[in-house]
Parts: C-alpha cells; structure tokens; sequence
C-alpha cells in the first residue's frame, strides 16, 4: 500500500515558539492531504484540506493564521503551529489518498507538547 | 454542518463473544469508510462500503451499510485480544473533495480475556 510519513513524530517546543511538522507522500503524488487533530482518547477532527500549489482550505473554527499550511510540492505538505501555546499540545496527524484508490493513507502522527 | 455519531463510545468485550458499534450521520453519504486505529497508532483502513444496504465481510469483520446510507455497522464476531483498539467509521458526503472525511466519535474496544 502507499506509504505517507510524517515528521516529527513528537516534539516538545516552550512557549510563543513555532514548530513545523511535515508531511510525505513517499511513494504517490497528493494533490490533497488533509490534517487533522486528536485529542487523547477523542476523534479526529479535520483541521484543513492543503491543496498543492493553493491555499488550505479550513474548518469552520479552525484559525489559518496559527495553523499555517503549505503544500509546495504534490508529495509534501506542512503544518506550522505558531507562537505554540499548552493548550496546542495535542496530536497532529495528516493523511493523503492516492488517485484512483479508495482509502485514505495516516502518517504516523506528531504528539506535540508546549510547555 | 455535517455530523456523524458513533456509539458506543466503549466496548468491553469478554474475549470470544461477539459486539457490535453503530454510526449515523446525520446527511446522506457517498460512501462510509472504517478504520482501526490500535493505542498509539495511527488510525487504518478497514473498509469502504459504497452501495445502499452493502454488506462486507472480512473474516469476522461483517460491515453494513443502511438503506439510506445515513448509517452503517460494524459486528464482530468471537472477539480476541488482537481486535483490542478504537473503531472509527467515517462518512464522505457526496460530492466532497478528495478524500474529505468526517470521522465518528469512534468505539473503543478493550478485550477480557
């Protein structure tokens, strides 16, 4: 099956700090991936739709301008939390569908922690 | 906007009997699609039911999807501690994007053996 990695699979930032976390498509070209965020023992709540080469398309509550998505090429994607706060930390994962295939491809995800 | 609630939220199963997780949404889909996503893991693909009143075995997996396609089922059948995990169903409307999802609450499964 496809492969889509995702990196980093956890990071600790302070503060007011920013933290980039990226996401591939090792194996297929994504003209979508999506980004999602989950609480411990909840469901995954789709954050935003990255388009490659156009802006990300948001969820209603969702704010663009802490959430920044850039899908610069048709097998990466990143998600950049800026100026990171505690109540941020959580569980990012990403995932993208090949064409012409059914199933949608999870990175193994990114356990953020702000301290 | 659209919603798609699963219950029950948690299943303790004695390991050997069988179990059952619901999902409705609350719009028609295109399709409803599950997922296993085991403690620490990332969530992944079991299946995708497509046609109205579809049903799908895998093993003893057994994935149905209504009449209406607003809801859907999963059973299984002699549990084992290997099925230990959350089930996700997640619906996609008709005529969304790509691969756009909207995931139920999930249903996590602990097994006793």
């Amino acid at each position: 099956g496809a492969v889509v990695s995702q990196h980093p699979s956890w990071v600790i930032c302070k503060s007011g700090t920013s933290v980039k976390i990226e996401c591939r498509s090792l194996d297929f070209q994504a003209t979508t991936m999506f980004w999602y965020r989950q609480f411990p023992k909840q469901s995954l709540m789709l954050m935003a739709t990255s388009n490659e080469g156009s802006k990300a398309t948001y969820e209603q509550g969702v704010e663009k301008d802490k959430f920044l998505i850039n899908h610069a090429s048709l097998t990466l994607s990143t998600l950049t939390v800026t100026s990171a706060h505690p109540e941020d930390s959580s569980f990012y994962i990403c995932s993208a569908t090949p064409d012409r295939v059914t199933e949608a491809f999870f990175g193994q995800g990114t356990r953020l922690t702000v301290v | 906007g659209q919603q798609v609630m699963q219950i029950p939220q948690y299943q303790h199963v004695q390991e050997g009997e069988d179990f059952t997780t619901y999902c409705n949404s609350s719009t028609t889909l295109s399709n409803i699609q599950w997922y296993k996503q085991r403690p620490g893991g990332h969530p992944v693909f079991l299946i995708q039911l497509v046609k109205s009143g579809e049903v799908k075995k895998q093993k003893r997996l057994t994935f149905q999807f209504g009449e209406a396609k607003k809801n859907s089922s999963l059973h299984i059948t002699a549990t084992q501690t290997t099925d230990v995990g959350t089930y996700f169903c997640a619906g996609q409307l008709i005529g969304a994007a790509g691969n756009k999802l909207t995931f139920g609450g999930g249903t996590r499964v602990l097994v006793k053996p």
